[in-house]
């Protein structure tokens, strides 16, 4: 079946520091990708997507490449902010029309 | 823009009552899901429809039914309520096409406590 695998958490970061958040998958054929961020009390927010191999999603400074031959979908950014803070969800879908499978996620607390 | 609407956004019940929560899609989304989020959990998927049909089905409770209503709403109905079923339900809504048409778009939430 189709999976997710994210690091473990919680990562706690300096602002300004560099940010990478992995994550690898498990499905067949050429899944979509997506980042997911859930703020403290809130939804969860689409942050960035890649429908296809080697494609690149980037938002608000966030960026990952859709990596085939590693099946992996890693977030960075270059400079995190103590807005930044919130819990980030890598996620699957195999088909546009499919459910999403999550992966654990993991919390990013950036410190002042 | 129009987002997703859930309703309510917070609902208190005592165990073996009934719940029912309520998803109003953005405008010209077809395609309906509904994730039940546990306490530290991430979210799993129970049950999608499409064009009011449904078109899968998660890790959902047979104490569990959702349905989507002709003008796309769509609503989850739950009993015999369980501790366990405390949790955050969300919602999300996909369009028919467009640039979007591989993204969900997710509602606030309802956080349902079961007591």
């Amino acid at each position: 079946g189709n999976s997710v695998t994210q690091m473990e958490g919680p990562v706690t970061l300096s602002e300004e520091a560099f940010l990478t958040i992995n994550c690898t998958y498990t499905a067949t054929g050429y899944p979509s990708l997506f980042w997911y961020v859930q703020y403290p009390g809130e939804g969860l927010q689409l942050l960035l997507k890649a429908t296809k191999a080697d494609d690149k999603g980037s938002n608000k400074g966030f960026e990952a490449t859709y990596r085939k031959e590693t099946t992996s979908f890693h977030l960075e950014k270059g400079s995190v902010q103590v807005s930044d803070s919130a819990v980030y969800f890598c996620a699957l879908s195999p088909r546009a029309n499919s459910k999403l499978t999550f992966g654990k996620g993991i919390t990013l607390s950036v410190r002042p | 823009a129009a987002g997703v609407i859930q309703s309510p956004r917070h609902l208190i019940k005592e165990k073996r009552e009934t719940a029912t929560l309520k998803c109003y899609p953005i405008p010209r989304h077809d395609t309906v899901y509904w994730y039940q989020q546990g306490p530290g959990q991430d979210p799993q998927f129970l049950i999608s429809f499409y064009e009011k049909m449904q078109s899968d089905k998660g890790s959902i409770p047979d104490r569990f039914s959702a349905q989507q209503f002709s003008d796309y709403h769509s609503e989850l109905n739950m009993s015999s309520l369980e501790l366990g079923d405390s949790a955050l339900y969300f919602c999300a809504s996909r369009p028919t096409s467009g640039i979007s048409y591989h993204e969900q778009f997710f509602g606030p939430g309802t956080r349902l406590t079961v007591l």
